[in-house]
């Protein structure tokens, strides 16, 4: 069983539309989640960042935690065709040098079509 | 302000071969990870280095790959001898020192490494 599952995909949504993104985990020790977008290419690039359980605004996009459920989520609001990339879930615990030691969810491949 | 740097961006070798890869962190940047993402799988820790010492290389696959960090500022990847299973994506990542974990991990544009 991997440590964190995330629905590849893809998703398709018409330009505008709330999106819905989603991973679970089974590693209780996690404490810092991440949403990372990656565009063709490119390499994965910070969009939110969350510490232990809770949300997190910043702008159209929104993060949620919730450690009970080992469950995270990516909001985004009025999605842009700019916003078509992989988004990837990631994940670290504490303490030293690991925090940058992420595990990555495998990536959605989401498409906004105008 | 530069980015983090990686070359080359595509390479194409025969298995058996020797490949090194190279990155470029963020000038002053202490921290520099290495990460892989074979085909159809999710991107995997490889190794961090905090300046040139080896902190954590509990991600590297076997004794075929080995990782330098001379002199705490750019890192090589070597790949020797490769074999089919080492093709992939490898991405390399630098951040800051915070002793927090609020740490910003910025990364390269990642090497193609195809071994035929």
């Amino acid at each position: 069983q991997k440590e964190v599952e995330q629905d590849p995909g893809p998703l398709s949504v018409p330009e505008g539309a709330i999106v819905s993104l989603n991973c679970t985990y089974s590693n209780s020790a996690f404490q810092y989640f991440m949403w990372y977008r990656q565009y063709s290419r490119k390499g994965p690039e910070l969009l939110m960042y969350t510490y232990s359980s809770g949300n997190k605004e910043d702008g159209r996009f929104t993060a949620q935690v919730d450690k009970s459920s080992k469950y995270i989520s990516l909001f985004i609001r009025d999605s842009q065709p700019s916003d078509s990339a992989t988004y990837l879930c990631a994940m670290s615990g504490t303490g030293g040098t690991s925090y940058g030691k992420l595990t990555f969810g495998q990536g959605t491949i989401l498409t906004v079509h105008p | 302000e530069a980015g983090v740097t990686q070359f080359p961006s595509h390479s194409v070798i025969e298995k058996g071969q020797t490949v090194t890869l190279r990155c470029d962190p963020i000038s002053g940047h202490d921290n520099l990870y290495w990460y892989r993402r074979v085909m159809g799988k999710e991107i995997k820790f490889l190794l961090h280095f905090v300046k040139e010492s080896k902190q954590d290389e509990s991600g590297m696959p076997n004794n075929r790959f080995l990782a330098e960090r001379t002199g705490g500022t750019y890192s090589t990847l070597k790949v020797q001898p490769a074999e089919l299973e080492d093709s992939g994506v490898y991405f390399c990542a630098s951040s800051q020192r915070t002793g927090t974990g609020n740490e910003k991990l910025f990364f390269g544009s990642g090497t193609q490494l195809s071994v035929l």
